[in-house]
């Protein structure tokens, strides 16, 4: 079983809107969740990274996070054509530090 | 930008054949991870080193799957028998450190297609 869920599978926005993408593990023992973006073809790039409860914003990306349910949240406001790509969830324990991806959410914002 | 390189880009192979991928890690970095990400998006960790120590693998890398970081190599991963379910893309990354918020770089990865 996946243990990082992510949802919707797929989005569609329109240019300028806003994309709202979730992500929960299942995981207790996770301490770090990660958020990257794949362009098709392409190799995985972080976006964003958040580890304690609450909110973080980097220009039109903001994350959100909920530990005790192990639940973050990634918005792109005024999404652009490109920003058209997969988007990836992964967390990851403070042992190893390998990965744990989910199966991604596919955002497609159409001009 | 990601300075991981990985070689090659593409790799074709028949069933049972061996399929070997390299990868530099980013200057720097000595710890290195592999995953194998099928055509469903699916991820799957499959090893990784810090310098030339194996600190952690799945049951599959420890049988058909064998991986070294050689001081002062590039560090590769080999398919010994090649099976039709390894078609995949293939991801080197590299990390500065152990600490759990330091972030993965991933390389351009080796898509390898079992015939």
């Amino acid at each position: 079983q996946q243990k990082v869920q992510q949802s919707p599978e797929s989005l569609i926005v329109p240019e300028g809107g806003m994309a709202s993408l979730n992500c929960t593990s299942s995981d207790r023992n996770v301490d770090y969740f990660w958020w990257y973006r794949q362009h098709s073809g392409k190799s995985p790039k972080m976006l964003m990274s958040i580890f304690s409860n609450g909110e973080k914003e980097e220009g039109r990306f903001t994350v959100h996070l909920n530990k005790a349910s192990l639940h973050t949240s990634l918005h792109i406001r005024d999404s652009q054509p490109s920003d058209s790509a997969l988007y990836l969830c992964a967390a990851s324990d403070s042992g190893y530090n390998k990965l744990t991806f989910g199966k991604g959410t596919v955002l497609l914002v159409s001009p | 930008n990601s300075k991981v390189i990985q070689t090659p880009r593409y790799l074709v192979k028949g069933q049972g054949q061996k399929a070997k991928m390299r990868c530099i890690p980013e200057k720097g970095h000595p710890v290195v991870f592999w995953y194998q990400q099928n055509k469903n998006n699916e991820f799957k960790f499959l090893i990784n080193f810090q310098n030339q120590e194996v600190l952690q693998q799945i049951d599959m890398t420890e049988k058909r799957f064998s991986a070294e970081c050689p001081s002062n190599s590039p560090c590769s991963l080999e398919i010994q028998s090649s099976e039709a379910g390894d078609s995949a893309l293939y991801l080197c990354a590299s990390r500065r450190d152990w600490g759990g918020d330091a972030e993965q770089f991933f390389g351009p990865g080796t898509r390898l297609t079992v015939l």
